[in-house]
């Protein structure tokens, strides 16, 4: 299957600082990929589908200005956690959507990176 | 409440079957999903089945699908010690966004 490479995967940092995680398809090109954030036992949520040379759609209920998406590339999307608080700790993983067939797409995940703001 | 349901424990003897099972509301999801999810990990694609199928095999895993009932399992044959993690049923949407379940957590017992 295709890979989906997340960077850092793990990430500690002093709050107000800002964080920065990168997603990218090792071997496909992603025009759309997708942040979620995952709570503790439970399933993901969807924060915002990051869109190659456009802005990004975030879910409603989420910040646009505290988690700032660029997808300025086919292979790279990044989320910039800004001004991070205790409980923006969480554990965010992204996927990348790759075509497998006309208008069929599958989504691949990366490993997560767990941000822990102190 | 959830799109997509599933039970949220399974226990399973070593050598044994497992069976996961799941509901979805969407009649127009074209494709179905089984993410595994290991402690601190992303989620790592097992299988997935397009809405006109009824069943897929890939060696150890088996999926059914029954479009009429909106009822789609996922059976581990031989159940090893590797195989306990979170599994994740997913459907896809009209926008190509998934919506997932709670996640099964799976635990393999000696």
């Amino acid at each position: 299957g295709a890979v989906v490479s997340q960077h850092p995967s793990w990430v500690i940092c002093k709050s107000g600082t800002s964080v920065k995680i990168e997603c990218r398809s090792l071997d496909f090109q992603a025009t759309t990929m997708f942040w979620y954030r995952q709570f503790p036992k439970q399933s993901l949520m969807l924060m915002a589908t990051s869109n190659e040379g456009s802005k990004a759609t975030y879910e409603q209920g989420v910040e646009k200005d505290k988690f700032l998406i660029n997808h300025a590339s086919l292979t790279l999307s990044t989320l910039t956690v800004t001004s991070a608080h205790p409980e923006d700790s969480s554990f965010y993983i992204c996927s990348a959507r790759d075509m497998v067939r006309d208008d069929q797409y599958i989504q691949y995940f990366g490993a997560g990176t767990r941000l822990s703001v102190l | 409440g959830e799109d997509v349901e599933q039970s949220l424990f399974l226990s399973v003897r070593e050598g044994d079957s497992s069976v996961i099972n799941c509901t979805y509301t969407d009649s127009s999801s074209t494709y179905l999903y089984w993410y595994k999810q290991e402690p601190g990990a992303g989620l790592q694609l097992l299988t997935y089945i397009f809405s006109n199928m009824d069943m897929k095999q890939d060696q150890r895993l088996t999926v059914l699908l029954n479009k009429k009932d909106k009822h789609l399992s996922l059976r581990i044959a031989d159940t090893q010690t590797g195989d306990s993690a979170i599994y994740f049923c997913a459907e896809s949407r009209n926008d190509y966004k998934l919506s997932f379940g709670a996640g099964t957590t799976v635990t393999v017992r000696a």
